[in-house]
């Protein structure tokens, strides 16, 4: 079946630095959405990329998505406090009809101020 | 003004026990899911729900039924309780099977003892 893999598991950074977390599927997808998941909270959605190459921008974080739509990145400029907490992508295969998104096992990203 | 809501948002119950977990949404999306989030964050799909319709069913002991009475309930049920079935349960909602941000709830933090 279709995976997921997201590295790093953990990144610890100093406030103000930049982060970056990595997402590469094992199969073509349709589009590639990411989360984010704040301690003893739920997954809130993030944004959506659908077409390959496609960059999208949400103030300091930036998303891309592969050319060959199989990999993604997002990337914080600067981090906050606030950016505390668990980033996740999820895919769904290019195969269509109502799949659920697999999602990776996510990058914790710890702050240190 | 709750999107998506879960019932009981923590449950604590003896091996054995059957118990079941209420989910609503009201936005009006075609598809809810549930996951189980695992003591390592990770998310795993169990069940989606398209018009009433099992979509997806992963490999997810039959132990665990969701039952669906309308489009915006999916109530996922569970026998037999085990002490592996702890875990956080999410339900989610998405507009339709194939695109689209989901929405989760605040989830279930089961534990068995």
């Amino acid at each position: 079946g279709q995976q997921v893999m997201q590295i790093p598991q953990y990144q610890h950074v100093q406030e103000g630095e930049d982060f970056t977390t990595y997402c590469n599927s094992s199969t073509t997808l349709s589009n590639i959405q990411w989360y984010k998941q704040r301690p003893g909270g739920h997954p809130v959605f993030l944004i959506q990329l659908v077409k390959s190459g496609e960059v999208k921008k949400q103030k300091r974080l930036t998303f891309q998505f592969g050319e060959a739509k199989k990999n993604s990145s997002l990337h914080i400029t600067a981090t906050q406090t606030t950016d505390v907490g668990t980033y996740f992508c999820a895919g769904k295969g290019s195969g269509g009809g109502a799949d659920g998104l697999t999602f990776g096992k996510g990058t914790h990203l710890i702050i240190q101020p | 003004d709750t999107a998506v809501s879960q019932t009981p948002k923590y449950l604590v119950t003896q091996m054995g026990n059957d118990k079941s977990i209420k989910c609503e949404q009201n936005l009006g999306h075609d598809t809810m899911y549930w996951y189980k989030q695992d003591s390592k964050k990770f998310l795993k799909i169990m069940f989606s729900y398209n018009n009433k319709e099992l979509i997806i069913n992963e490999t997810v002991p039959n132990r665990f039924s969701p039952k669906s009475p309308d489009k915006a309930h999916l109530n996922l049920h569970i026998n037999s309780l085990e002490l592996g079935d702890s875990a956080v349960y999410f339900c989610a909602s998405s507009r339709d099977g194939t695109g689209g941000g989901y929405t989760f709830g605040s989830g279930t933090r089961l534990t068995v003892v």
